[in-house]
């Protein structure tokens, strides 16, 4: 298995621009989860999909972020419009089941807003 | 009060050394904890999986809950410098709660 694969990896772009971080979960598991990464707040949880619909957003900051999960193979995370501060790792992790199973992590998008 | 508290350190120990790493939780229904290994520019990946109270070891690796007192941690035994990562407790009620990580080195 490829495990969970990230697009792109990096990322630079300007204030005020629209951002898509894409996902692919491993094959065959039930949840996608979005999370942020930065050395102060540590990991963050984004949003949730369970069977490909989203369980628990709460932890989006606002509404310049949005995530879908239009079929058991994609999801996408898109900042619109980006902002400085946005600048964080963002990791895409799947598991087998409802969510309170072992998660395994892609390798993260570097996002840079300058 | 965060679901889950690590010190962040960083650690630095010398090759060999017994590496003691812990959280604690608050919540006293959090039945499964788990430890990641998170390499510089990598996603964390799974390192232990316990259920409830008491002791799991693999290899080099002790995975220990106290649930009387809320405490987790993760022992290193004859640490090695490929141990040098960021290590995440994390727990699980309806969703997941990661600690925010403690930097180890291990110096050859």
């Amino acid at each position: 298995d490829a495990g969970v694969i990230q697009s792109p990896r990096h990322e630079v772009t300007e204030m005020g621009q629209e951002v898509t971080l894409r996902c692919k979960p491993i094959s065959g598991h039930n949840s996608l989860f979005w999370y942020r990464q930065t050395m102060m707040r540590g990991l963050e949880l984004l949003i949730y999909f369970n069977n490909n619909v989203p369980i628990d957003d709460s932890g989006m900051p606002e509404d310049r972020f949005s995530a879908k999960m239009p079929n058991a193979s994609f999801s996408t995370l898109k900042i619109q419009p980006s902002e400085p501060r946005d600048s964080a790792v963002y990791f895409c992790a799947s598991s087998f089941g409802s969510g309170e199973d072992e998660q395994y992590f892609g390798p993260g998008t570097r996002l840079t807003v300058t | 009060q965060k679901e889950v508290e690590q010190d962040p350190g960083p650690l630095s120990v010398p090759e060999g050394a017994i590496v003691s790493l812990n959280c604690t939780y608050s919540n006293s229904a959090f039945q499964y904890f788990m430890w990641y290994r998170q390499y510089s520019r990598k996603g964390p990946e799974l390192l232990m999986y316990t259920y409830s109270s008491g002791n799991k070891e693999d290899g080099r690796f002790t995975a220990q809950v106290d649930k009387s007192s809320k405490y987790i941690s993760l022992f290193i035994r004859d640490s090695q410098p490929s141990d040098s990562a960021t290590y995440l407790c994390a727990t699980t009620g309806n969703q997941f709660y990661f600690g925010t990580g403690t930097s180890l080195t291990v110096i050859p």
